[in-house]
């Protein structure tokens, strides 16, 4: 079965780093999302991302975060300068277009751990 | 406002034991998608059912089942003879309308005891 593969599952780093986090999205899907979920707490929006351009973008997408998908199948998250509040699990989602039920498929999703 | 209200924070349920997990949820579209996700212990988020906002019908599957009330803004979801495997945190999600992001409640964390 198709699936969102994160990569890395656990990443470590100092504050001020930079950090990207990996998505391949299902094959052949057309929309993809990056969320995130701060320990214990309920999973946040941060961006949507269709026809290689912003789709919409929540409060927590400051401009120390951005997106690309440089190929066909990659779809990263870069965040600039990592801050203490930004340690979470970053989840990447996917879905193949508007028609086919709104689902949005999950990956595993990446530990980041800012110290 | 779209807004999706978890209210139990965490069950707790001897296995085999029924349990019923509520969700309400508040959007001004008239055309809107529930969902509910699992998220075991791993860390992973699994889809678990969609319904859209003109489909009412109760679905089961397996030992699981959903109760879609529009008239309640309610879609609440049961697991039937619950297994221990059932422990995960479960959120409730939204769709307001189109192609929006999802809103999530704060989810319910199932512990099912031996």
């Amino acid at each position: 079965e198709p699936e969102v593969t994160q990569t890395p599952s656990h990443q470590v780093t100092q504050m001020g780093q930079e950090v990207i986090l990996r998505c391949v999205p299902i094959s052949n899907h057309l929309y993809f999302y990056w969320y995130r979920q701060i320990l214990g707490q309920k999973v946040e929006f941060l961006v949507s991302f269709y026809n290689n351009e912003i789709s919409e973008k929540s409060e927590i997408f400051d401009d120390q975060f951005s997106v690309e998908r440089p190929d066909g199948s990659n779809f990263t998250l870069k965040i600039r300068s990592t801050k203490l509040e930004d340690s979470a699990m970053y989840f990447c989602a996917s879905k193949s277009d508007f028609l086919a039920k709104n689902i949005q498929y999950f990956g595993a999703g990446t530990r980041l751990s800012v110290l | 406002a779209q807004k999706v209200t978890q209210a139990q924070t965490e069950i707790s349920v001897v296995e085999k034991e029924d349990v019923t997990l509520d969700c309400v949820y508040e959007t001004r579209d008239t055309t809107y998608y529930l969902f509910w996700y699992k998220q075991p212990p791993s860390g992973e988020l699994v889809f678990l059912i969609r319904r859209n906002s003109f489909d009412e019908q109760n679905e089961i599957s397996g030992r699981y089942s959903w109760n879609f009330q529009k008239s309640t803004s309610s879609f609440n979801f049961t697991i039937t003879a619950s297994q221990v495997v059932d422990s995960a945190v479960y959120f409730c999600a939204l769709i307001p309308s189109g192609n929006t992001p999802l809103v999530f409640g704060k989810g319910t964390r199932l512990s099912v005891i031996a």
